[in-house]
């Protein structure tokens, strides 16, 4: 079945610190892959999405490129301000289904 | 952009009673919409997949008669939880999609506690 791993956290960083969370994926087909990022005590809404291989998501200045050859869609940020820690997820969906697949997630915890 | 509410946002119960969370997409119709389950520093667990006017789709392991969901409209979807015990107690997410979008749109959660 699919699966999602996710480097275990907390990732602990200084303001301004360059951020990856690394993220590897186990999937029949073409999956999506999306990143989600949930703040304390709230859902989660959507950071960023690739829908195919080789595809960049990027959004507030944080990026993902779908690696199909090792299976992977690492989440970078060049520089973390304090507000950008929360719990980060990422997630796949097969082609033609709905659900998605999470993983356990990682928290980011950014100090000043 | 596309919005979901949940209602209420928390709640506190005794043991034994029953409590009913809603779902609401507020600028579109949701044909199919799901509920996760979130414990603490944990990931979300898919409970149920449910479309408009059908019943619903629980995945292995939860029981559909102590997590009673509803999706009587288009805009609407409703999980209770009957006769609510400690173990219950978790953060309620519930997600929706509309027609063909490739993208799930996630409620801001429930967080029940059954004391």
């Amino acid at each position: 079945g699919d699966s999602v791993t996710q480097m275990e956290g907390p990732v602990t960083l200084s303001e301004e610190a360059f951020l990856t969370i690394n993220c590897t994926y186990t999937a029949t087909g073409y999956p999506s892959l999306f990143w989600y990022v949930q703040y304390p005590g709230e859902g989660l809404q959507l950071l960023l999405k690739a829908t195919k291989a080789d595809d960049k998501g990027s959004n507030k200045g944080f990026e993902a490129t779908y690696r199909k050859e090792t299976t992977s869609f690492h989440l970078e940020k060049g520089s973390v301000q304090v507000s950008d820690s929360a719990v980060y997820f990422c997630a796949l969906k097969d082609q033609g289904y709905s659900t998605l697949t999470f993983g356990k997630g990682t928290m980011l915890l950014v100090s000043p | 952009g596309a919005v979901v509410s949940q209602h209420p946002s928390w709640v506190i119960c005794k043991s034994g009673t029953s409590v009913k969370i809603e779902c609401r997409s507020l600028d579109f119709q949701a044909t199919t919409m799901f509920w996760y389950r979130q414990f603490p520093k944990q990931s979300l667990m898919l409970m149920a997949t449910s479309n408009e006017g059908s019943k619903a789709t629980y995945e292995q392991g939860v029981e559909k008669d102590k997590f009673l969901i509803n999706h009587a409209s288009l805009t609407l979807s409703t999980l209770t939880v009957t006769s609510a015990h400690p173990e219950d107690s978790s953060f309620y997410i519930c997600s929706a999609i509309a027609g063909n979008y490739n993208e799930q749109f996630f409620g801001p959660g429930t967080r029940l506690t059954v004391l």
